[in-house]
């Protein structure tokens, strides 16, 4: 049964560059989140898809977009590239989006904007 | 807001004895789950214990336990017969809507001894 999975492993990219990053759900979940952690700092929510659509968004801007394919795996698109988004970039996926529907995460994509 | 807090940055044990991490957390929800996480420097967090509010007994996960005090939103981890292999930064978190955002506290890291 294979887990989480995310691609790349690690982003090397320059300021104002656009950036994809995918996710693959555990086997059998429809529910996928992503979060961003800083050096040093617990992750942070940035948003979640269920069915395809945007459910609950965190407190981040309008260029941190994403998409859910049919097959629930998602990816995450980050536009105009900060120094400030590099980070560790991870994907959870749930069966569900039950209050205590626990969050099984995938190894992160780590991400440097030059 | 939602907010959750370690106040350990840093936290060492001696192989096979018992060390505790610290958690507080802030919420005017009645129901609410809480998680433990550990990622270790392989960056892959994975859950390691969770608690219903509702619930009153304590969760436990072999050497692993909660010591779970609702009044005092509080909500700590007892590693019991510590391991090398329990190295790594242990985050505390919570979800408390629908669609399971989690909130995670800053993270403590557990280093072990020999």
């Amino acid at each position: 049964d294979a887990g989480v999975t995310q691609s790349p492993t690690h982003l090397i990219k320059t300021r104002g560059q656009q950036v994809t990053l995918r996710c693959s759900p555990k086997s059998g979940h429809d529910t996928v989140s992503w979060y961003q952690q800083a050096l040093g700092q617990g992750p942070q929510f940035i948003f979640q898809y269920y069915e395809e659509e945007e459910r609950q968004r965190g407190n981040f801007p309008d260029r941190f977009s994403g998409h859910q394919f049919p097959n629930y795996s998602s990816e995450l698109n980050v536009n105009a590239l900060l120094l400030g988004d590099s980070a560790l970039y991870l994907c959870a996926s749930s069966l569900g989006r039950g209050l205590g529907d626990t969050q099984y995460f995938g190894p992160g994509t780590r991400l440097t904007v030059l | 807001a939602q907010t959750v807090t370690q106040s350990q940055p840093e936290m060492s044990v001696q192989e096979a004895e018992t060390v505790t991490l610290s958690c507080t957390y802030d919420t005017s929800e009645s129901d609410y789950y809480l998680f433990w996480y550990k990622q270790p420097p392989s960056r892959q967090m994975i859950l390691v214990i969770r608690q219903e509010a509702y619930k009153q007994q304590n969760a436990t996960e072999n050497r692993f336990s909660v010591n779970f005090q609702k009044a005092a939103k509080s909500f700590s981890l007892k590693i019991s017969d510590s391991q090398l292999g329990d190295a790594a930064m242990y985050f505390c978190a919570s979800t408390y809507n629908q669609g399971g955002k989690l909130i995670f506290g800053q993270g403590t890291e557990l280093s072990v001894k020999p």
